[in-house]
């Protein structure tokens, strides 16, 4: 059975640093790794989706990498921003159309 | 940009009765999923959906769900008698297919059982 688990749970940097937000699942036959934002009371915004073949995918600030092998994928964010306090959560599926089984999240508090 | 919708945000129901919970995927998409976050816990997955019939669901979905697509648009999640322990933010989801595999969430249904 997948487990997923992202490290650390909550985090908090200064205005302006850069950080990684670390995920790790224990089956590295997944077919997508998929990063997800999370305001409080919120719904869930995409923010990256990498297939198994990726190793990475970059979108404004945002850069995930994905190792299979070892069966982790790290979400790096750059020039870190106050907007972007929110809880990351990641989630990885087995199958192109199948189910995502996520993390239970790290909540980053970006201080100004 | 198009987008998942859920109706209603909030319901408050009592227990043992029934609930349903609407969702409207993004209209060219064919795959849809609920999935549920109770307070302070993982999201996971209850179900998913493909051309008029469940294409797989979770232990946590039994006899008391079920999920139906009843016209071309909507696409709902039936509780049919309301434990307190279903308590939870549901979300609704919706993926295009045909090598486009991003899941798109909508902004939740909160229910509460009281």
């Amino acid at each position: 059975k997948q487990e997923v688990t992202q490290i650390p749970a909550a985090l908090s940097v200064p205005e302006g640093e850069n950080l990684v937000l670390n995920c790790s699942f224990t089956d590295s036959a997944i077919y997508n790794l998929q990063w997800f934002r999370q305001d409080p009371g919120k719904g869930l915004t995409s923010l990256l989706l990498i297939q198994s073949s990726q190793r990475e995918q970059t979108s404004g600030r945002l850069n995930a990498s994905l190792d299979k092998s070892s069966g982790r994928s790290t979400l790096y964010i750059a020039a870190s921003q106050p907007g972007d306090s929110a809880t990351y959560l990641c989630a990885v599926s087995d199958g192109g159309a199948q189910k995502l089984v996520f993390g239970q999240g790290t909540r980053l508090t970006i201080n100004p | 940009e198009p987008e998942v919708t859920q109706t209603p945000s909030h319901q408050v129901t009592q227990m043992g009765q029934e609930v349903i919970l609407r969702c409207v995927p993004i209209s060219n998409h064919l795959y849809f999923y609920w999935y549920r976050q109770i307070l302070g816990q993982k999201v996971e997955f209850l179900v998913s959906f493909y051309n008029n019939e469940i294409s797989e669901k979770s232990e946590i979905f039994d006899d008391q769900f079920s999920v139906e697509r009843p016209d071309g648009s909507n696409f709902t999640l039936k509780i049919r008698s309301t434990k307190l322990e279903d308590s939870a933010m549901y979300f609704c989801a919706s993926l295009k297919g045909a090598g486009a595999y991003e899941q798109y969430f909508g902004p939740g249904t909160r229910l509460t059982v009281t």
